[in-house]
């Protein structure tokens, strides 16, 4: 089946440590996406690739990186400058970043203790 | 800066009523709009969407939403709301040059009442 796969499902981490979180997509798109979620507050961009070997930052970038070495792989992680870090991570594809619909995966949730 | 404004953080109806869920968008170019739904713990799911070709969209689960430009608005409705429609749902719209940059509203979170 194609689709996007993000894992893990729950995350623990202490406070100061950086942790990555996985995004794999089978669907052959070229654009990926990492959204942050927090309660009441809708989707926030944190990076979005068109293309591998390219990112860009979105609304919210600051203390987290990206890489997309492969077309099929977009992991995200959160370093320890990122100030407030628990949230739902959320990932997405489009077939090519122009207006195209993005499909989601089921989402990391990421707790920093 | 562009905007979604989805009017109502939670709304509440009973089984078989009808839905209304509202989503008003700031631009002066039709943009093109998503709604999509998220149940509790998983990612989102899209409902539909509009790139102008009719004002009125179909979508899964019997939604539907309609585009008006004079009150640029994206409404969402059903007929009759079951409770497998207990969700939240998001609005979204791209703008003119926007090419990676999916604007959400905050969400409405809909329950359904027996």
């Amino acid at each position: 089946d194609g689709g996007i796969t993000q894992s893990p499902k729950y995350l623990f981490r202490k406070e100061g440590q950086n942790v990555t979180l996985s995004c794999e997509q089978n669907l052959n798109h070229d654009a990926m996406y990492w959204y942050r979620q927090d309660p009441g507050q809708g989707l926030r961009l944190i990076y979005y690739s068109q293309i591998v070997n390219d990112f860009q930052k979105g609304d919210i970038a600051e203390g987290y990186s990206v890489s997309r070495e492969k077309k099929e792989s977009f992991p995200l992680t959160v370093t320890s400058a990122q100030k407030n870090p628990t949230a739902f991570y959320l990932c997405a594809s489009s077939p090519s970043g122009k207006l195209d619909t993005q499909y989601f995966g089921p989402g990391t949730r990421l707790t920093v203790l | 800066a562009q905007s979604v404004t989805q009017l109502g953080s939670h709304v509440s109806v009973s089984e078989g009523a009808l839905v209304l869920l509202r989503c008003n968008y700031s631009s002066s170019v039709p943009p093109y709009l998503f709604w999509y739904v998220q149940y509790p713990n998983q990612g989102l799911q899209l409902l539909l969407k509009y790139t102008s070709a009719a004002t009125l969209v179909k979508g899964i689960n019997g939604f539907e939403a309609e585009f008006k430009k004079s009150e640029t608005s994206f409404h969402l409705t059903k007929p009759s709301a079951h409770m497998s429609d207990a969700a939240e749902y998001f609005c979204a719209s791209y703008y003119g040059g926007s090419q990676g940059n999916l604007i959400f509203g905050k969400g409405t979170k809909l329950s359904v009442k027996p």
